[in-house]
């Protein structure tokens, strides 16, 4: 089945510097890459994702990027702020046809920690 | 939109009774998750539904767990008996695919379940 890998597992960052997370996955049919973030006491939440016929996408200081020959994704956070201090999730799926999903896996997470 | 709707928030019950937890996903949602965070193992995909037919339950650990979702606007996840190795938080998610694009993948507050 579908393994993802997810790197580093903590990582602190100054306010403003920008932060950077990379999973690996290993099922070539996967073509569903979203990533969550979890704030303390609450449940993950959908911040970004990208398909696979897709190479970059951005939304404002987030951006994640995906290398489907070598099978990994990555996640970026530009001038990082407090508010950005959570744990982030990458994971691979599949969305199979037109309306059912496939496999799912999610990454172990990453702990990050914007200090001011 | 009242979101996905978990029920009870936190659960405390005593080793070998039955606890059974319960979902509402968002209207109009087709396809419907059951997640267990724990601090050792991370975020385990139990089982997921599309169009109220079970998928994939590779992820539940045994034969104690059961998940059901009789229509399209309510799933019930049981553990019968229960173990104290049981205990973590277990949230829903409900999402819509259509035309191969995913609308809105939520998940729920979470139940936080404590086995005693």
């Amino acid at each position: 089945g579908e393994n993802v890998e997810q790197h580093p597992s903590t990582l602190s960052v100054q306010e403003g510097d920008s932060a950077v997370i990379k999973c690996t996955y290993s099922d070539s049919a996967s073509n569903y890459f979203p990533w969550y973030k979890q704030e303390l006491g609450k449940g993950p939440q959908l911040i970004i994702d990208i398909r696979s016929n897709v190479g970059e996408k951005k939304d404002q200081r987030i951006a994640v990027t995906l290398n489907k020959t070598a099978k990994h994704f990555s996640l970026h956070i530009t001038e990082t702020q407090p508010e950005d201090s959570a744990v982030y999730f990458c994971a691979a799926s599949q969305i199979v046809g037109s309306d059912s999903w496939g496999k799912f896996q999610f990454g172990a997470g990453t702990q990050v920690v914007v200090t001011p | 939109d009242a979101g996905v709707i978990q029920s009870p928030r936190h659960e405390v019950t005593e080793m070998g009774q039955e606890v059974t937890l319960r979902c509402k996903p968002i209207s109009g949602h087709n396809s419907l998750f059951w997640y267990r965070q724990t601090m050792m193992r991370g975020l385990e995909l139990l089982i997921y539904f599309n169009n109220n037919v079970p998928i994939d339950d590779s992820g539940m650990p045994e034969d104690r767990f059961s998940a059901k979702m009789p229509n399209a606007s309510f799933s019930t996840l049981k553990i019968q008996p229960s173990e104290p190795r049981d205990s973590a938080v277990y949230f829903c998610a409900s999402s819509r695919i259509r035309q191969g694009r995913n609308y809105g993948y939520t998940f729920g507050s979470g139940t936080r379940l404590t086995v005693v």
